[in-house]
């Protein structure tokens, strides 16, 4: 079944602890990339990646940092979360930037305290 | 820069009632349309898309959208709503960006709420 994985869904966390969100995809997608969604705010977007070893900012990076080593695999980390990165969090993937679709993953809810 | 505006936050209506949710963008320059669905506590969707073609775009559930580039808008249309409709409806316009790469721009989402 084609799909991007997000594992944690939940996760409560305290201030400065650091966290890895994973997303992995089995749909040989190029692009993959980060949002956040908040109350009002909609989907923004952290990082994205083209393909391999090739990552750009979205439009909210700062206190975030990806990686792109593998073509399935684009984790997420807070090195030192806060409190305002409290929000639900999606992966998704697609063929070439979204141009004829994405695919989201199940969203991880992530708390900091 | 492109916009996506969802012009209704929230829409409120009855079970086999006829809905409408608004999209209207700002450029008509080279875009993709889409339209994804949000069901409580997962991710989001493919409804329906337009890349080329026919300015009426048929997709999942009944849903359909009509691309009109002279009023830059794709709204979203079902002629008679179910429960399992309740959701949220984001819009979002694919463009070409300055490195000749595509982006989503995503409206800030429509809440459907179908009564009994």
């Amino acid at each position: 079944e084609a799909q991007v994985t997000q594992n944690p869904r939940y996760l409560i966390t305290v201030t400065g602890k650091k966290l890895t969100v994973t997303c992995s995809q089995n749909m040989n997608h190029e692009y993959m990339s980060w949002y956040r969604q908040d109350p009002g705010l909609g989907l923004r977007q952290i990082y994205y990646s083209m393909n391999v070893e090739v990552t750009d900012k979205g439009d909210v990076p700062e206190g975030y940092k990806v990686s792109r080593k593998e073509k399935r695999n684009f984790p997420l980390i807070l090195e030192s979360p806060s409190p305002n990165q409290t929000s639900l969090y999606f992966c998704a993937s697609g063929i070439f930037g979204g141009s004829t679709e994405a695919f989201f993953g199940q969203g991880t809810r992530l708390t900091v305290v | 820069a492109q916009s996506v505006t969802q012009l209704d936050s929230q829409v409120p209506v009855f079970e086999e009632a006829p809905v409408e949710l608004r999209c209207n963008y700002s450029s008509s320059v080279s875009v993709y349309l889409f339209w994804y669905v949000q069901y409580p506590n997962q991710g989001l969707q493919l409804l329906l898309k337009y890349l080329s073609g026919s300015t009426l775009v048929k997709g999942i559930n009944g849903f359909e959208a009509e691309f009109n580039k002279s009023q830059t808008s794709f709204h979203l249309r079902k002629p008679s709503v179910h429960i399992s409709d309740t959701a949220e409806y984001f819009c979002a316009v694919s463009e070409l960006n300055a490195g000749n790469n595509r982006k989503l721009i995503w409206g800030l989402g429509t809440s459907l709420a179908v009564n009994p």
